[in-house]
């Protein structure tokens, strides 16, 4: 898998935009970007993951630049319940590579 | 629809006494994972069942034996705990191995 670096941390008004930037510049052509998030004291949770195109679903929105080395994970308006550490992850999709190994992620703190 | 549920929530165990983790899933999910998880560490994959029927050991498989039972439940017995197993111990489904997986809520345990 590729390896992946993200800042240790970050913050956030709330109300904003959350902008938390990935550099996976040796992702290969068939691995995905995931995105999972770790509340404290919470199983880790699934937010988003793409390939090449831009995605969006109710949790958060993927932007992946076009040579696929980094990504954003977009959260449109943090609330304080998003206050977590963020895992971007690259990974074969669909295959057999089933077990997730977290780096140190980013600490976001969403501040009132 | 509940997700992935763990029960207990807490537990205290003695050295040498022996209990199970039970994890149940309503996604129709083929499969399944434990992982534990330690202060300041990332995941670290114990057991995993492909399909049911199937299991597998992951990277920290000893002092661990695990049961598919059905489809939506997997079992994770520990026989005679260790101080060592002190950890929180988190259940975890997917479509198929290598989608994104949806993490049970954890079990935390001490063994004394």
């Amino acid at each position: 898998d590729a390896k992946t670096t993200q800042p240790t941390s970050m913050d956030c008004a709330e109300g904003r935009a959350a902008n938390l930037p990935c550099n996976h510049s040796t992702i290969s052509g068939n691995e995905y970007v995931y995105w999972y998030r770790q509340i404290h004291s919470q199983g880790p949770q699934y937010i988003i993951h793409g390939l090449k195109n831009n995605e969006t679903n109710e949790m958060a929105s993927l932007i992946i630049t076009e040579d696929r080395k980094s990504s954003t994970l977009i959260l449109p308006h943090a609330t304080l319940r998003d206050t977590a550490v963020y895992y971007c992850i690259a990974l074969n999709s669909g295959g057999s590579n089933y077990k997730l190994t977290f780096g140190k992620g980013t600490l976001l703190t969403v501040n009132p | 629809n509940a997700g992935v549920t763990q029960t207990p929530k807490f537990q205290v165990l003695k050295t040498g006494q022996s209990m199970t983790l039970q994890c149940a899933q309503d996604m129709n999910h083929n499969s399944m994972y434990w992982y534990r998880q330690d202060p300041g560490m990332g995941l670290r994959l114990i057991y995993y069942s492909a399909s049911e029927g199937t299991t597998d050991k992951g990277e920290v498989p000893n002092g661990y034996n695990v049961s598919r039972l059905n489809k939506r439940e997997f079992s994770l017995r520990l026989e005679s705990a260790a101080p060592s197993q002190t950890s929180v111990y988190f259940c975890a489904s997917s479509a198929g191995t290598g989608y994104e997986q949806y993490f049970g809520p954890g079990t935390r345990l001490t063994v004394t």
